[in-house]
């Protein structure tokens, strides 16, 4: 079963704009994963937050996480058409099953160039 | 340094057979973990391997199967194949270090006709 649940379903922008994709999850974690997924092709890891963090920076790219709240956002900004894929926050829980990533149903990003 | 790599690319059966995917790790990487990722949803857990040894499974019945050799390639093994069956299949490897993220291979596309 699906634990995540990523919002909006599909997004649609201009290339240049900034695209923000939200995730929510149900319990408690050790860290929050983003990944990418081209039509068809494996995972790609963006950027990974453990449960302490509340922020982080790759590039283009920014991560918050919320724990009290149970929600994530990812942030791309300055799109270009290169970024339109799918992409899927999986939830790593703490203790025995923190190498068992639970991802929600995805958010496809379409950037018009 | 290669990535995960995984064979065959694609694969047509028919209901009834069996199948056995392969997956080798990135060098160095210890753990691997195989999912199910069916048209439309995020990828599902299936099973964790470490030091061939079980560490995890999913909720997937007992046709389903793998196994994890002394150099830390792994075969996943579908018996009984059903139509539901059909989807792509992704390996991802990691250190040990719950914290570091999943590096994915590009997956086998199984097709039941």
């Amino acid at each position: 079963s699906q634990q995540g649940e990523e919002d909006p379903q599909a997004l649609s922008i201009q290339e240049g704009e900034n695209a923000t994709m939200n995730c929510s999850y149900k319990t408690s974690i050790n860290n929050l994963q983003w990944y990418r997924q081209n039509s068809g092709r494996g995972l790609v890891h963006l950027i990974l937050i453990r449960s302490n963090e509340r922020e982080k920076h790759s590039g283009r790219l920014r991560v918050t996480l919320d724990t009290s709240k149970k929600s994530s956002s990812l942030l791309i900004t300055a799109s270009r058409a290169a970024d339109t894929a799918s992409y899927f926050c999986a939830t790593a829980a703490r203790g025995a099953g923190s190498y068992q990533l639970t991802f929600g149903k995805g958010t496809k990003l379409s950037v018009i160039p | 340094d290669a990535g995960v790599t995984q064979s065959p690319t694609h694969l047509i059966k028919t209901r009834g057979q069996q199948v056995t995917l392969r997956c080798s790790p990135i060098s160095g990487h210890k753990s691997v973990s195989w999912y199910q990722q069916v048209l439309g949803q995020g990828p599902q857990f299936i099973f964790q391997y470490y030091e061939k040894e079980e560490r995890g499974r999913g909720n997937f019945p007992d046709r389903f199967s793998a196994r994890q050799f002394p150099n830390y390639s792994s075969e996943l093994n579908v018996n009984a194949l059903l139509l539901g069956d059909s989807a792509l299949y992704l390996c991802a490897s990691s250190s040990d270090d719950a914290n570091q993220p999943q590096h994915f291979g590009d997956g086998t596309r199984l097709s039941i006709l």
